[in-house]
C-alpha cells in the first residue's frame, strides 16, 4: 500500500543532543511537509518542499533544519533540542499545492527531551 | 491575522448526532478540510469543501458557507470509535493550510 512512513515512532534525546527524524513516502508526491504538534494544539508547519524547492516558515527556529535528498525521503534535524521541542513531529505529503490537494500524514514521531 | 475557531471539547452519546462548528478568518480562501485525529495518531482526511453547501459521505457530512466564513462537520449514528479530535483547516490565498486547534469529541455509551 502506498503510504507515508516515519521512523522512529518514539525518540528520546538529551537536552542539546542533535537528533534526526526521518520520513519516506511511496506515493510519489512532489510536496513534503514537516509539522510540529503539541498536545491539544494545531499542527504548526515548520517547512515544506515543493520538489527540491525548500520553503521555510518565517517563525521556524534556526535550530530546525531539513533535507530532502530525493523525492521519497525527507529528514528533520534538530540541532540542539530544548525542553520546549518535545512534541509530535508529523510528516505529510501532497500532490501539488492546489486548494484541493489533500495532505497524507505519516504516523508521527513523538519526541521526548530529557 | 489568520484565525480558525472551533470548540475545544464536545460530548455526545453513542447513536446520536453531533455538529462541530468551525469559523475562519483568513487571507483568501481556496477550500476547507476536515481531518480526524485519534489520540497519539496522525490526522486522516475526512472531507474537502470549496463551494457552498453540504457534502455527504456516509455518516459524515460537511457544510460550508463562504460568505459567513463558517463550516460544520456533522456526524450521525455516533460510534465509540468516533471519539477523536476533529481539525478544521483552511487553504488561504497562498495555498497554505491554516489549522484550527481541533475539537476533542468524547462519545459516551
Amino acid at each position: 500500500d502506498a503510504m507515508v512512513i516515519q521512523n522512529p515512532r518514539y525518540q528520546v534525546t538529551q537536552f542539546g543532543k542533535p537528533v534526526t527524524l526521518s520520513c519516506s513516502q511511496t506515493l510519489n508526491h512532489n510536496v513534503m511537509y514537516w509539522y510540529q504538534q503539541k498536545s491539544s494544539q494545531a499542527p504548526k508547519l515548520l517547512f515544506h518542499y515543493y520538489d527540491k524547492d525548500f520553503n521555510n516558515e518565517a517563525d521556524t527556529p534556526d535550530n530546525f533544519q531539513s533535507r530532502r535528498p530525493n523525492t521519497s525521503f525527507c529528514f528533520l534535524d534538530i540541532r540542539s533540542p530544548g525542553l520546549g521541542d518535545a512534541a509530535m513531529y508529523l510528516c505529510a505529503t501532497s500532490r501539488g499545492t492546489s486548494g484541493s490537494a489533500e495532505q497524507f500524514f505519516g504516523p508521527g514521531t513523538r519526541l521526548t527531551v530529557l | 491575522g489568520q484565525n480558525i475557531d472551533q470548540p475545544t471539547e464536545m460530548t455526545a452519546t453513542e447513536g446520536a448526532i453531533v455538529q462541530i462548528n468551525c469559523t475562519y478568518q483568513t487571507s483568501g480562501f481556496n477550500g476547507l478540510f476536515w481531518y480526524q485525529q485519534h489520540a497519539g495518531e496522525a490526522p486522516t482526511f475526512l472531507s474537502y469543501n470549496v463551494l457552498d453547501g453540504l457534502e455527504e459521505k456516509g455518516r459524515f457530512s460537511s457544510f460550508l458557507s463562504r460568505s459567513k466564513g463558517y463550516s460544520y462537520l456533522l456526524l450521525k449514528e455516533l460510534q465509540m470509535k468516533d471519539s477523536a479530535s476533529y481539525l478544521c483547516a483552511v487553504v488561504d490565498s497562498n495555498y497554505q493550510l491554516i489549522w484550527g486547534a481541533g475539537t476533542k469529541l468524547i462519545i459516551k455509551p
